[in-house]
């Protein structure tokens, strides 16, 4: 148990769906990140939010849209997703985004794109 | 961003030691040294980090190069459950707005 939580853990949608995946954290940290991890590749860094503040988007298509309504609580809401966004989504928290931080991960959302 | 090179997969034995290389030539000043691992089913989870001197802590032991070109995660006596896939992450200091992981390597561990 990581103090990370994420819900569903599993998630199978159409291209016409609009879904949302929830990410919890009980450490009480203050910035919450989330990663796309594709089968045999890398994770990717897709959003950052420090303090509820968005940081870091990297270059992720509108399709994916964050939310961060505190530093508990962190949404990635889906919407005309590709059958290409199949993916292992992972929420991370971590104190803050000074480095030398520890990130601690949740255990993924496993999402399929029919 | 400096670069990090580690072997796809390695074999050990249980309850032996393992050490895991991590090559880092590009490394500057301010890089910290992160490893973190995977294991199946599951987010990655942090193993260690440092800076210039040797870490440990109660999963392992990093070796820094005194080039720090390049450094080694020892896991003193492996388990089965040790079984994962290891991540040497260099993270700038002053500048981490999340790390940047790469393929990793794939550690099995033999009963």
């Amino acid at each position: 148990e990581t103090g990370v939580t994420q819900t569903p853990r599993h998630l199978v949608m159409g291209m016409t769906n609009k879904k949302s995946l929830k990410c919890e954290q009980h450490l009480g940290h203050n910035a919450m990140y989330w990663y796309k991890q594709s089968a045999k590749k890398p994770l990717e860094l897709m959003f950052v939010y420090n303090f509820k503040e968005q940081t870091e988007n990297n270059s992720v298509p509108s399709r994916f849209s964050p939310e961060c309504p505190n530093s508990s609580h962190l949404f990635l809401h889906l919407h005309t997703l590709q059958p290409e966004d199949s993916a292992l989504y992972l929420c991370a928290s971590s104190q803050g985004t000074a480095s030398n931080e520890k990130l601690f991960f949740g255990s993924g959302t496993q999402l399929s794109v029919l | 961003d400096a670069k990090t090179t580690q072997p796809n997969s390695m074999e050990s034995n249980e309850e032996e030691p393992v050490h895991l290389p991590c090559n880092h030539s590009t490394i500057s000043g301010t890089d910290y040294i992160h490893w973190y691992r995977q294991l199946p089913s599951q987010g990655p989870e942090y193993v260690i980090h440092g800076l210039t001197s040797n870490v440990n802590n109660r999963m392992a032991s990093l070796a820094i190069a005194e080039d720090r070109k390049s450094s080694t995660l020892i896991l003193h006596r492996a388990t089965l459950r040790d079984a994962a896939v290891y991540y040497c992450i260099l993270e700038k200091r002053g500048g981490a707005d999340g790390l940047t992981f790469g393929k990793g390597t794939h550690l099995i561990i033999q009963p």
